[in-house]
């Protein structure tokens, strides 16, 4: 069965340190990636997707980036935190899925990262 | 580009009373749509997803959504609250390869 890690689960940064979110993915290849961000009262923003290695969708910003160097590996990082990144970072996965049913799949969501930049 | 908007940020019901949770979406053409439901300090978990192939479509927990074309909608309804039904709630839309979710709303059940 297909499984999605990531880490750490909580982090405390200060501004302007770096960042480094973790996810990986098992029992599956190919899959598509997703970061997404939760800040409290502002619901789910999708951050950026891959459909494959080296390929990244940025919906967002900003002083954020993410990188798949491997088919079952996402990063999110930052160079230098804002008090504004804080927030809970869900990283999830979905089958790949081409033709008439594009967009049909469902994600799973890892567990979540909360950072606290202070 | 598709979107979802939940009515409601706070929903709060008595334990055995009806559940209604708002959704409305915007898309050009027919979209797939999903509620996800999260617990405090969790990643999300599907609850039912909307393909077309009906318009009403059953979920985990006795929750159960559907489609009106009419009226652009998606709402997310359970019979009878239970106290573990307190959670946020999800509505996501998705047409391909990303999906986009509401602001959510987050049910109280009091007993």
């Amino acid at each position: 069965s297909q499984t999605i890690h990531q880490w750490p689960a909580t982090l405390v940064q200060p501004v302007g340190s770096p960042l480094s979110l973790e996810c990986t993915v098992e029992g599956t290849s190919n899959p598509n990636l997703y970061w997404y961000r939760q800040a409290a009262g502002r619901g789910l923003q999708l951050l950026f997707y891959s459909v494959g290695i080296g390929q990244i969708s940025s919906e967002v910003p900003q002083n954020l980036s993410a990188s798949r160097p491997q088919d079952r590996q996402f990063i999110l990082s930052s160079k230098k935190l804002l008090l504004s990144d804080s927030g809970f970072y869900l990283c999830a996965w979905s089958e790949i899925n081409r033709g008439i049913t594009s967009g049909a799949n469902v994600l799973t969501f890892g567990a979540g990262s909360r950072l606290t930049v202070l | 580009a598709q979107s979802v908007t939940q009515l409601g940020s706070h929903v709060s019901v008595s334990e055995g009373a009806l559940v209604l949770l708002r959704c409305n979406y915007s898309s050009s053409v027919p979209p797939y749509l999903f509620w996800y439901v999260q617990y405090p300090n969790q990643g999300l978990q599907l609850l039912l997803k909307y393909t077309s192939a009906a318009t009403l479509v059953k979920g985990i927990n006795g929750f159960e959504a559907e489609f009106k074309k009419s009226e652009t909608s998606f709402h997310l309804t359970k019979p009878s609250a239970h106290m573990s039904d307190a959670a946020e709630y999800f509505c996501a839309v998705s047409l391909g390869d990303d999906m986009r979710f509401g602001a959510g709303t987050r049910l109280t059940v009091k007993p």
